[in-house]
């Protein structure tokens, strides 16, 4: 199965940063990535998928490129609403896998 | 708008069964794969299972295929997950989710509020 490992695993950023989060795959997977946002206590919610498109909905703050083995989700000016944990997640035969997640904390 | 929303979580012991259901409704349900995710207590995120939107076709996490069955009524908008022979590491939040079909691949659109899954003696 592909793994996704992502980096850093924590991160401490300030209101108005601009922030990355990376994903790399195990073996190229095109452009099938999305990533998601998680807060306490809460489902997931889909921001890209497709590696770069946006979901309904997204504020435009949120970016995401990459293909093949390395992904990468941009986050252009930190809001306070965005301090969440971030996962991506990637289809292949059949099977998901996600990383294993990225926490964003306010510094 | 969309809604899924998780029930049949509980306590239960190593060895038993327990039956997760997820009531669909603001889209058509027929139209849609589904899929369950869970999420252990402090951990990320884990894919369980995926059904085809006409039940034709199911796949499984090798953590619990043989153990666990994905199944669907479309006839009541309803997604379950029997789960059979269950272990302390199947606790977990358990949410089931849509399935989206994208250009490039696919991926989870839609989720429930999950329920919580807990194996324990």
């Amino acid at each position: 199965a592909i793994q996704l490992t992502q980096s850093p695993s924590s991160l401490s950023a300030s209101v108005g940063d601009r922030v990355t989060i990376t994903c790399r795959a195990s073996q190229g997977i095109s452009s099938a990535l999305a990533w998601y946002q998680q807060k306490p206590g809460k489902a997931p919610k889909l921001l890209i998928y497709d590696a770069s498109s946006l979901e309904s909905g997204v504020p435009s703050r949120f970016s995401g490129s990459g293909s093949g083995t390395d992904f990468t989700l941009t986050i252009s000016s930190l809001q306070p609403e965005d301090f969440a944990t971030y996962y991506c997640q990637q289809f292949n035969n059949y099977l998901y896998t996600f990383g294993q997640g990225t926490k964003l904390e306010i510094k | 708008q969309v809604q899924l929303v998780e029930s049949g979580g509980g306590v239960v012991q190593p060895g038993r069964s327990l039956r997760l259901s997820c009531a669909a409704s603001g889209f058509t349900f027929t139209n849609y794969g589904m899929h369950w995710v869970r999420q252990a207590p402090g951990k990320g995120l884990e894919w369980v299972a995926v059904i085809w939107y006409d039940g034709s076709n199911k796949y499984y996490a090798d953590s619990v295929k043989g153990r666990f069955t994905i199944s669907r009524d479309n006839s009541k908008n309803t997604l379950y997950l029997q789960m059979n022979s269950l272990r302390a590491e199947d606790t977990a939040v358990y949410y089931c989710a849509r399935r989206r079909i994208a250009v490039a691949g696919y991926y989870f659109d839609y989720w429930g509020q999950g329920t919580l899954v807990t194996v324990s003696s």
